[in-house]
């Protein structure tokens, strides 16, 4: 069964630090991975999109990565700030049909001033 | 910056009446797609339509659940009889598939539904 699993469920910072969200699949075949971040009471937005030869992608202060070996992905977020709190959602897609995708459960991230 | 327009943002109703939620997608885009998201579930896919056409509606309860595109410019996604267990968020997506680099889906801001 397509799974997606992410770590933590919930995370709480300091506004400046920074921090790492993990995301780990078994969906199979791989077409790409997605990271989206949902505020309070809207739509998820992308952040980052990586196909199977990306390993690196960066949008500003948010840098994702990806082994397809080891079927991992990760979410950097540099220098957060108070806006950074969120749900951060990992999308894992089995081929270029987007509409077949598992979704991840998301981390929610707490930015504290 | 182009969106995908929700409507309504929210809902409250009775048991056993009729929603209908409806979605604009960008324009151009080909794909839109229908989620429900809970507190206990996550995002889960409903539907999705290819060129107006339902590709996979196999995650909507039928018996009450429909989902159509009338035409390019809206989508609907309507409960008949509604049940409390619906209660939850309906985001509309839209997306250009197959596009360059695997493009986004593009999410509304969703209708929260509350069936009393």
């Amino acid at each position: 069964k397509n799974q997606v699993e992410q770590s933590p469920q919930s995370l709480i910072i300091l506004e400046g630090k920074n921090c790492t969200l993990q995301c780990n699949y078994t969906v199979s075949p791989f077409s790409n991975l997605r990271w989206y971040k949902q505020d309070t009471g809207r739509g998820p937005v992308s952040l980052t999109i990586m196909t199977f030869s990306e390993n690196t992608k960066s949008n500003g202060r948010y840098t994702a990565t990806l082994d397809a070996d080891t079927k991992q992905s990760s979410l950097h977020i540099t220098a957060s700030q108070l806006s950074d709190s969120a749900s951060y959602i990992c999308v894992v897609s089995v081929n270029t049909n987007a509409g077949k995708s598992t979704f991840g459960d998301g981390t929610t991230l707490t930015v504290k001033p | 910056d182009a969106r995908v327009t929700q409507t309504p943002r929210h809902k409250v109703t009775e048991m056993g009446q009729e929603v209908t939620m409806r979605c604009q997608p960008i324009l151009g885009h080909n794909t839109v797609f229908w989620y429900r998201q809970t507190m206990m579930q996550g995002l889960e896919l409903l539907a999705y339509f290819r060129n107006r056409a339902p590709l996979d509606d196999s995650g909507m309860p039928k018996d009450r659940f429909s989902a159509e595109m009338p035409d390019a410019t809206l989508a609907t996604l309507k409960i008949q009889p509604s049940e409390p267990r619906d209660s939850a968020v309906y985001f509309c997506a839209s997306g250009l598939v197959p596009g360059p680099s695997n493009q986004p889906q593009h999410f509304g801001d969703g209708t929260r539904l509350s069936i009393l």
